[in-house]
């Protein structure tokens, strides 16, 4: 299954199937872009990342799928395990003038069922 | 050290008062980002430092809230005059340069009540 969007849907996923978790990002100038995992009471941790000079990334049992024309940005995760089950972001490294800022969607909360 | 610090991890106040929260970053890392996240929601960004500048704040929601950073180091992000609808985790994340990983600390729990 997959979820849509940056507000926080759930998806539920059976253990040992694939996940896709999707990204909706807002500025076609990010140039950088990262997956965190969440887990109840911690911080973000991460996953993955990805330029936009390219549009697939591969990482153990991961993938990020960067599409620029559209601004869509997807975690893929292979033989979903119970421990991957947390709140997943998608970041953009948005330039803000002459800085950068890291603005994050809203996230997408990953059920793994037995 | 080792990994993004922030203290402290729960704080609880009363409904005006001053709080100030701090974030020891990673050595080295040269931006820090603050976050304030709502129960169940993403991560709003507040403010970001490039060295002790501050070239970005325009996530700050009020007057009452303000950050510094000192030494390239370590940052405060102080909220005057707190109400209930500041209670939140505020984390902090830091990353070496731009346009690579950022790291974050575990956050600090804040109730108004």
């Amino acid at each position: 299954g997959e979820s849509v969007g940056l507000h926080l849907p759930t998806l539920s996923v059976q253990e040992g199937d694939n996940s896709i978790i999707n990204c909706a990002y807002s500025n076609s100038a990010s140039d950088y872009f990262i997956w965190y995992k969440q887990e109840s009471g911690k911080g973000p941790q991460f996953i993955i990342d990805i330029r936009s000079n390219m549009d697939k990334r591969q990482g153990q049992r991961v993938t990020v799928l960067l599409n620029k024309t559209v601004k869509h940005l997807s975690l893929q995760i292979a033989a979903t395990q119970p421990g991957d089950s947390a709140v997943y972001f998608c970041a953009e490294n948005r330039p803000s003038g002459s800085a950068r800022q890291l603005t994050f969607g809203s996230g997408t909360q990953l059920t793994v069922l037995p | 050290g080792a990994g993004v610090s922030q203290s402290p991890s729960n704080k609880v106040t009363e409904k005006g008062k001053d709080v100030e929260l701090r974030c020891d970053p990673i050595s080295g890392h040269t931006a820090l980002y603050w976050y304030r996240q709502r129960l169940g929601q993403g991560l709003e960004f507040l403010i970001y430092f490039q060295g002790n500048s501050a070239p970005d704040k325009s996530g700050l929601p009020s007057d009452r809230f303000s950050a510094e950073r000192t030494g390239e180091s370590v940052s405060t992000l102080t909220i005057q005059r707190t109400q209930q609808e500041d209670s939140a985790v505020y984390l902090c994340a830091s990353t070496r340069q731009v346009n690579t990983e950022a790291f974050f600390g575990q956050g600090t729990r804040l109730t108004v009540v």
